[in-house]
C-alpha cells in the first residue's frame, strides 16, 4: 500500500524566512504533485513533477523530486503572508498510473508578519 | 469559464436517507474523480472514471456509488448515509494524457 507522509504537519514561520516542506512516499512512483488549499476553499494545482531530478519554480515556491530517495521538497523563499495555506503532495499509484492518486496529510503553513 | 461545479455545497441529512451529490465539468475532460477530505487524513480517493460508462474504485469506496452516463457529469450517490460519511467531498477532472487535475469547490456533508 502506497503511503505518503508530509512533514511538518504544521509550520508557523515569520515573513522573510526560508523553509522547506518534505514529502516522502513508500513505493516507486515517477510523478508527484503539489497542491495548495486556502481555508474553506478548493485545491489549486501548484506543480507537477514528472521525473527524477525535476525542479519547478513559481514565484517564491520551488519544488523538486528525487525518485531514488522517494522524496519531494517544497521550498519557500522569503515567505510572505499570502503564502499561508495548507499544502498537499500527492503521488501516482505505481500500478494505476495517474488514475489513482494518494495524498499526504497536508502541511498547514502560517506566515506571521 | 472552465470549471468543475458541485451541488449542493452544504448538506445536512439524517442516517439512511439516500442522497446524491452532483459534479459537472465543462472542459470536455475524460477523467473524473471523487475524494473525501477529513482532518488529519488528507484527501482519499473514493471512485474515479476514465470515460463514459468506465468507473473504478479508489481507496475508500465502501458506502458510495457512482455513475458516468454523460461525459460532463459524475454524480456521487450515498444510498444509506451514515455518520462516518460526514466529510468534505471534492470532485476533480482532468484531460486524458494530461496530469493537472481541476477541483470543484467542495461539498460539506453532515450526516446525523
Amino acid at each position: 500500500e502506497l503511503k505518503v507522509e508530509q512533514n511538518p504537519l504544521f509550520l508557523s514561520m515569520q515573513e522573510g524566512k526560508n523553509y522547506t516542506i518534505y514529502c516522502n512516499y513508500s513505493t516507486t512512483s515517477d510523478r508527484l504533485y503539489w497542491y495548495r488549499q486556502d481555508p474553506g476553499k478548493s485545491l489549486e494545482s501548484l506543480f507537477v513533477l514528472l521525473s527524477n531530478g525535476a525542479v519547478k519554480q513559481e514565484g517564491r515556491l520551488m519544488a523538486s523530486l528525487d525518485t531514488k530517495a522517494r522524496l519531494s521538497t517544497l521550498h519557500i523563499t522569503a515567505a510572505v503572508h499570502d503564502l499561508s495555506a495548507t499544502y498537499f503532495c500527492a503521488v501516482d499509484s505505481p500500478n494505476f498510473g495517474n488514475e489513482k492518486l494518494t495524498f499526504g496529510t497536508g502541511t498547514r503553513l502560517t506566515i506571521i508578519p | 469559464e472552465a470549471q468543475v461545479t458541485q451541488n449542493p455545497r452544504y448538506l445536512i441529512t439524517v442516517t439512511g436517507k439516500k442522497l446524491t451529490v452532483t459534479c459537472s465539468q465543462n472542459m470536455n475532460h475524460e477523467y473524473m474523480s471523487w475524494y473525501r477530505q477529513d482532518p488529519g487524513l488528507g484527501l482519499r480517493q473514493i471512485y474515479y472514471s476514465m470515460n463514459v460508462e468506465v468507473t473504478d474504485k479508489g481507496d475508500v469506496p465502501e458506502g458510495y456509488k457512482v455513475s458516468r452516463k454523460e461525459k460532463r457529469n459524475f454524480p456521487l450517490i450515498l444510498e444509506s448515509p451514515s455518520p462516518n460519511q460526514t466529510s468534505l467531498y471534492f470532485c476533480a477532472s482532468r484531460k486524458m494524457g494530461r496530469y493537472e487535475q481541476y477541483f470543484g469547490p467542495g461539498t460539506r456533508l453532515t450526516v446525523t
